[in-house]
């Protein structure tokens, strides 16, 4: 079956140390998209990218940074440089920047706890 | 930031409608309303989208008024696995193209 797969689904980690995420796809899609989430808020957008080997900061990019070296693969390492990592980390894809309509799929999450 | 306002909270009895507000008075002509649902610590599920006229699917049915400032998510017959937070989202423009940003949603508590 297509869809995204985030991992690991759950990841200590201790302070200044970076850990990356894994997200990867097989739905042959542009554009991927990584967003944070705390408690009881809702989805804020870290980073995104329409097309391999480019992508653009979202609203809260500091502390974090990624790769898109191939289609299917969107890594999200989270620096010792972010001052409060702990968080619910979604991988999120779609079809391209441009159709019409851009319907996400989201991956199941990666739950990041700095001890 | 979001375009869209969305009611923090709302309950509904189970078997009934629940009828879902959002407001996105800023809307450009081309862009279409997507509704999702947040499942506790689960990924976001998509519903349903639409540009200006009015749509239905197996899980909702969608209501977009006339000048596309506000629509409303209708789940028909609610039951208990329908509590969730749903978020109302209209794509804004970024840089290298346009980036789906997330609001607060509202929380919707469906009650036997």
């Amino acid at each position: 079956d297509g869809g995204i797969t985030q991992s690991p689904k759950y990841l200590f980690r201790k302070e200044g140390q970076n850990v990356t995420l894994s997200c990867e796809q097989n739905l042959n899609h542009d554009a991927m998209y990584w967003y944070r989430q705390d408690p009881g808020q809702g989805l804020r957008l870290i980073y995104y990218s329409q097309i391999v080997n480019d992508f653009q900061k979202g609203d809260i990019a500091e502390g974090y940074s990624v790769s898109r070296e191939k289609k299917e693969s969107f890594p999200l390492t989270v620096t010792s440089a972010q001052k409060n990592p702990t968080a619910f980390y979604l991988c999120a894809s779609s079809i391209g920047p441009s159709s019409g309509a851009n319907v996400l799929t989201f991956g199941a999450g990666s739950r990041l706890t700095v001890l | 930031d979001a375009k869209t306002t969305q009611p923090p909270s709302m309950d509904c009895a189970e078997g009934r409608a629940a009828n879902l507000p959002c407001n996105h008075s800023t809307i450009s002509g081309n862009e279409y309303v997507y509704w999702y649902r947040q499942i506790h610590s689960q990924g976001p599920q998509y519903i349903i989208h639409g540009l200006k006229n009015n749509e239905t699917n197996e899980m909702a049915s969608l209501i977009i008024t006339e000048d596309r400032k506000s629509s409303t998510l209708i789940l028909p017959h609610a039951t208990l696995r329908d509590t969730a937070v749903y978020y109302c989202i209209v794509r804004v423009a970024g840089t290298g193209g346009f980036k789906t940003i997330f609001g607060a949603g509202t929380r919707l508590f469906v009650k036997a």
